[in-house]
């Protein structure tokens, strides 16, 4: 079954304890790319990834970081985490950065930064 | 400053009949319009996609309208099933970015 993996769904942390969101996709998507979502916002992209070793920022890359080192997985990082990094997370992907009709998204990740 | 618009939070209509979800833009430079749909606790799916080259683009129960002039798309589900009921967000891209800017959401609800 196609799909796209997030770990942990829900986290509560405190700030400052760096914590890793982890995604990973079994389709072979070249992009992947995360979200958060935060009420009365919509989605914002946080960083995406057009292949390997490829990872650029999106509109809302303060405070995280990315990884790309395999295909299939897309690590989010917070190195210090904050209170206004709560939110709910998605990591997405999909063939190729355009291809918006064959995107996947996972279940969602709900963090909470005390 | 929001680029794209979902003005109505939440829309309720009665099962078979027409759901009409709205959805305004700001960026001339955005060419490529989506409508995904999220249930709770799951990640959005894609529903439908136009570009600003048609008006108008169908699959099965689901149309999308674009008007370019008035910067404003709209989905129409016709009939409405309860099945239906979902948070449905709508989004734009542009050619230079590929990132989807997304609305703040519309929550269908259908009463069977």
């Amino acid at each position: 079954e196609a799909q796209v993996t997030q770990n942990p769904r829900y986290l509560i942390t405190v700030t400052g304890k760096k914590l890793t969101v982890t995604c990973s996709q079994n389709m072979n998507h070249e992009y992947m790319s995360w979200y958060r979502q935060d009420p009365g916002l919509g989605l914002r992209q946080i960083y995406y990834s057009m292949n390997v070793e490829v990872t650029d920022k999106g509109d809302v890359p303060e405070g995280y970081k990315v990884s790309r080192k395999e295909k299939r997985n897309f690590p989010l990082i917070l190195e210090s985490p904050s209170p206004n990094q709560t939110s709910l997370y998605f990591c997405a992907s999909s063939p190729d950065r355009t291809s918006y009709n064959e995107q996947f998204f996972g279940p969602g990740t709900r963090l909470t930064v005390l | 400053d929001q680029q794209v618009k979902q003005n109505s939070p939440s829309l309720s209509v009665q099962e078979g009949r027409i759901s009409i979800l709205n959805c305004d833009y700001t960026n001339s430079m955005f060419d490529y319009f989506l409508w995904y749909k999220k249930y709770p606790a799951e990640g959005p799916t894609f529903l439908i996609s136009i570009s600003s080259i048609k008006d108008k683009n169908e699959d099965g129960r689901f149309t999308v309208f674009l008007n370019k002039s008035a910067k404003h798309l709209s989905l129409h589900i016709v009939p409405s099933q309860p099945g239906d009921s979902a948070v449905y967000f709508c989004a734009a891209a542009s050619g230079g970015s590929y990132i989807p800017t997304f609305g703040r959401g519309t929550s269908l609800i259908v009463h069977p």
